[in-house]
């Protein structure tokens, strides 16, 4: 079965400073690899999402995502973050299942807080 | 555009009443929809998919008799927690898409439920 981790469950950036939250994840085959944002009353946003090809990708809100195959990996960027980046993210794979749907597997969340 | 909503996005009931939430796509329509429950700082777990017009087929260890969900419209899907007990205090998320298969998930508000 597939799984995802990321191993910081909080952590604090200085406004404009650089990012990096960490996410592994095991699966038998290439996966669908995602992330979210989770603020507080509001929905899971998509930031970006990894399928094929390219494996840098490039997201919103000036995020991006490097999948590494040799080390598992899917780890989210952003060279400065700002104020209003203070959420829960959230690295997501996903699989399809026998009925054809592709259903998503979520790691545990990094909480990010941004300091002043 | 693809927005979803959820109501209510916070009930509190006694112990053995019946709770239900609906999740509804606003501006597309969903052909599947998925309910998810997250405990607190924990991560989302996938409870259940369903296609319109069909029986929602539930993860394992996830008991239909107590969630039942109904997905009667393209629009909207219902999760209704029977006999509610204070373990099924959580946060529960609905999701849409508008197809089969795959692509992207657009996620509701979430909605809060606390058992007496």
């Amino acid at each position: 079965a597939q799984s995802v981790t990321q191993p910081d469950i909080h952590i604090t950036v200085s406004e404009g400073a650089s990012l990096e939250l960490r996410c592994n994840y095991s699966y038998g085959a290439t996966p669908y690899l995602f992330w979210y944002v989770q603020s507080p009353g509001q929905g899971l946003q998509l930031l970006l999402k990894y399928f094929s090809g390219d494996t840098l990708v490039q997201g919103i809100k000036g995020f991006e995502a490097e999948f590494k195959r040799s080390q598992s990996s899917f780890n989210l960027r952003k060279p400065s973050v700002h104020w209003s980046d203070a959420a829960e993210y959230f690295c997501a794979v996903g699989v399809e299942d026998n009925f054809g749907n592709e259903k998503l597997t979520f790691g545990t969340g990094t909480r990010l807080t941004i300091i002043p | 555009g693809a927005v979803v909503s959820q109501h209510p996005s916070r009930v509190i009931c006694k112990s053995g009443t019946s709770v239900k939430i609906e999740c509804r796509s606003l501006d597309f329509q969903a052909t599947t929809m998925f309910w998810y429950r997250q405990f607190p700082k924990q991560s989302l777990m996938l409870m259940a998919t369903s296609n319109e017009g069909s029986k929602a087929t539930y993860e394992q260890g996830v008991e239909k008799d107590k969630f039942l969900i109904n997905h009667a419209s393209l629009t909207l899907s219902t999760l209704t927690v029977t006999s509610a007990h204070p373990e099924d205090s959580s946060f529960y998320i609905c999701s849409a898409r508008d197809k089969q298969g795959r692509g992207e998930q657009f996620f509701g508000p979430g909605t809060r439920l606390t058992v007496l």
